[in-house]
């Protein structure tokens, strides 16, 4: 199995311009989460999902941030529009809640630089 | 709130040398707390975690509520242990805090 996947794996772009991010987590996994990693941080948690549900959201800026997760399984995270501090890797994780699994699955991650 | 300190954001041991991954948190509930390694141009995984009481490549990690640490140990270091470590924490609603990260390198 693949794993959790994500695309693009590095984004160039302009700042003011717009910028998404895609996520397909582990086959069957209910929780998602989305966190933004900056230079020498640990990752920052963004938004989590309980299936298509945004269960929790309170650390996404939402004035340009925004994202969903259709069906419960593919995520989207969108930046709109871009500014240099969104510089950062962007990374997706996914995890089966139940039954004492409580382990998260990361992807690669998405390297944005904003300039 | 909660909140996971790594106090080092760099640690250099020789190989053979105990190494310890210091870890505190604050958390008002009960938590779960992990280890996750990031080896070089890996993506993140999981290294160990406090309910699972078990060793993992020869890494164990104890729990101290008194204390609200969860440092990492390993007696011997090896040259493969190098690697970017983080704590995280996870909460009764599921959320998943990280703390700032440790760099471990192991010096031949």
């Amino acid at each position: 199995e693949a794993g959790v996947v994500q695309s693009p794996r590095y984004k160039i772009i302009e700042k003011k311009q717009p910028v998404a991010f895609w996520c397909n987590p582990i086959s069957g996994h209910n929780t998602l989460y989305w966190y933004r990693q900056n230079l020498g941080q640990g990752p920052e948690l963004l938004i989590r999902y309980e299936n298509e549900e945004a269960v929790d959201d309170s650390q996404l800026p939402k004035d340009r941030f925004s994202a969903e997760r259709l069906k419960g399984v593919d995520s989207t995270l969108k930046i709109q529009p871009a500014e240099l501090g969104d510089s950062a890797v962007y990374l997706c994780a996914s995890s089966l809640h139940g039954g004492g699994n409580t382990e998260a699955f990361f992807g690669q991650g998405t390297r944005l630089t904003v300039v | 709130a909660q909140r996971v300190t790594q106090p080092e954001k760099l640690l250099s041991v020789f190989k053979g040398a105990p190494v310890e991954l210091k870890c505190n948190y604050s958390y008002s509930g009960s938590p779960e707390l992990f280890w996750y390694v990031q080896y070089s141009r890996q993506r993140l995984q999981l290294l160990l975690r406090h309910i699972s009481r078990e060793s993992i490549k020869g890494f164990t990690a104890d729990l101290n509520k008194g204390e609200t640490s969860f440092h990492l140990k390993k007696p011997f270091a090896q040259e493969e242990d190098s690697a970017m470590y983080y704590c995280a924490l996870l909460t009764g609603a599921n959320n998943l805090f990280f703390g700032t990260g440790t760099r471990l390198t192991v010096i031949p």
